[in-house]
């Protein structure tokens, strides 16, 4: 079955370091989305990215944060300059081509910010 | 703005218990409702999407309703296995755009 794939699995980082995160979604998937879960918390909805331009994002993806699909497989999140509070587990999902379909995640990217 | 709240937070359940998982929204123009199962350390995956034209939707051992006027969703896991023991997040999408509100999660233990 496809699946989305994520790297790395872990990511170690000091603070005010750039990190990029990167996903590969399903191939002939069109919406793309970033998420995150602090640990202990509810998983939050950072991004969605469609017609290579962002459709939604949210009060947490700020300046700091950007995304990319810089070739038609990789879909990339940027943090510029990473805070403690940044630290979590960001995950990246795809779906098809409505938008009101089931939506594939990968098995997560850990940031730990020190 | 979309609110999605699960109990209990917790259960534990012996094998071949029937068991039901409690899911509700604030937003009653949701156009669908997601069902995730999340192991440790691992990512989301998705068992069930439920449509606002549907009342239900079933995938094998599972069933999930919704219940658009009353803001609620369950999902219903007959026959329960220690290999369902996971943690179940609901999630429901606002009424415009893409973004998905996820629940707190049910973490469920199915004990031998």
């Amino acid at each position: 079955e496809p699946e989305v794939t994520q790297t790395p699995s872990h990511q170690v980082t000091q603070m005010g370091q750039e990190v990029i995160l990167r996903c590969v979604p399903i191939s002939n998937h069109l919406y793309f989305y970033w998420y995150r879960q602090i640990l202990g918390q509810k998983v939050e909805f950072l991004v969605s990215f469609y017609n290579n331009e962002i459709s939604e994002k949210s009060e947490i993806f700020d300046d700091q944060f950007s995304v990319e699909r810089p070739d038609g497989s990789n879909f990339t999140l940027k943090i510029r300059s990473t805070k403690l509070e940044d630290s979590a587990m960001y995950f990246c999902a795809s779906s098809g081509g409505t938008g009101n379909e089931k939506l594939f995640f990968g098995s997560g990217t850990q940031l730990s910010v020190l | 703005k979309q609110e999605v709240t699960q109990i209990p937070a917790a259960l534990s359940v012996p094998e071949g218990e029937n068991l039901v998982l409690n899911c509700s929204f604030t937003d009653s123009a949701i156009y669908n409702l997601q069902w995730f199962r999340q192991d440790p350390g691992k990512g989301l995956t998705s068992l069930l999407l439920i449509q606002s034209s549907q009342r239900e939707q079933t995938s094998g051992r599972l069933n999930a309703s919704l219940d658009k006027s009353s803001g609620r969703s369950t999902l219903y896991i007959a026959a329960s296995q220690p290999g369902d023991s996971a943690t179940y997040l609901c999630a429901g999408p606002e009424a415009s755009g893409s973004r998905l509100t996820f629940g707190e999660g049910t973490q469920l233990t199915v004990n031998p």
